[in-house]
């Protein structure tokens, strides 16, 4: 039950693209598609941006996407915008009814 | 539309136990699987527990087993999470949520704060 590995951070200007990773194992996102990403702004609750690994929950916006490739999940915000600062998480379950979160990502809009 | 909401958290002391709540509606409770995940100080997510639609099904992550458990009543709609044997380590925001097809929906979160 190791946690997904994410980088610590991620910035970027103002209308640019980034894109944040996600790597787990064979036996959590490179096995299963369900993978979903989520967004916590300081002292709220995380709300969820992706699941199923590319589907986008009604009323977020299209400017968050996401994918996979083996064991290695990617979220992209495009057009970035100031109020995208905020901390990301990636989460994958890992069979056996189990789930695992990664470490986060802090993302600063520069 | 969605809605969690978790009482129980507080101070208690280490050794000390604790019952947590999550009062859910806006959706048919007994249809979803449900969870407990949690986020210490400054630090990232960790999933916790999790319990199948009936009770009959219930998984927890390592560092709990054996010291906390989840059951669920279906028909007032609560979820709860019994915290024993507690450590200065279980100190988290302890959040409730509605598990879907691998996707979380999150209450705001109850603090339990485990110290002397």
């Amino acid at each position: 039950q190791s946690a997904l590995t994410q980088p610590a951070s991620v910035s970027g200007s103002p209308g640019q693209s980034i894109t944040i990773s996600c790597t787990g194992t064979s036996n959590d996102v490179g096995d299963y598609n369900y993978v979903s990403w989520y967004q916590q702004h300081p002292g709220k609750a995380p709300k969820l941006i992706i699941y199923g690994v590319s589907n986008r929950p009604s009323g977020v916006s299209y400017r968050f996407s996401a994918s996979k490739s083996g064991n290695t999940a990617s979220l992209t915000i495009s057009g970035l915008q100031g109020e995208d600062e905020a901390d990301y998480y990636c989460c994958s379950h890992t069979g056996s009814g189990t789930w695992v979160f990664g470490g986060g990502t802090k993302v600063t809009v520069l | 539309e969605v809605h969690l909401v978790e009482s129980g958290g507080g101070l208690v002391q280490p050794g000390g136990s604790l019952r947590l709540s999550c009062a859910a509606s806006g959706f048919t409770f007994s249809s979803d699987w449900m969870s407990w995940v949690r986020q210490a100080p400054g630090k990232g997510l960790e999933w916790v527990a999790n319990i199948k639609q009936h009770g009959d099904e219930k998984h927890y992550v390592d560092s709990v087993k054996g010291r906390f458990s989840i059951s669920r009543d279906n028909a007032k709609n609560l979820l709860y999470l019994q915290l024993n044997s507690l450590t200065a380590e279980d100190t988290a925001v302890y959040y409730c949520a509605k598990v879907t097809g691998g996707a979380f929906e999150w209450g705001q979160g109850t603090l339990v704060t485990v110290s002397s």
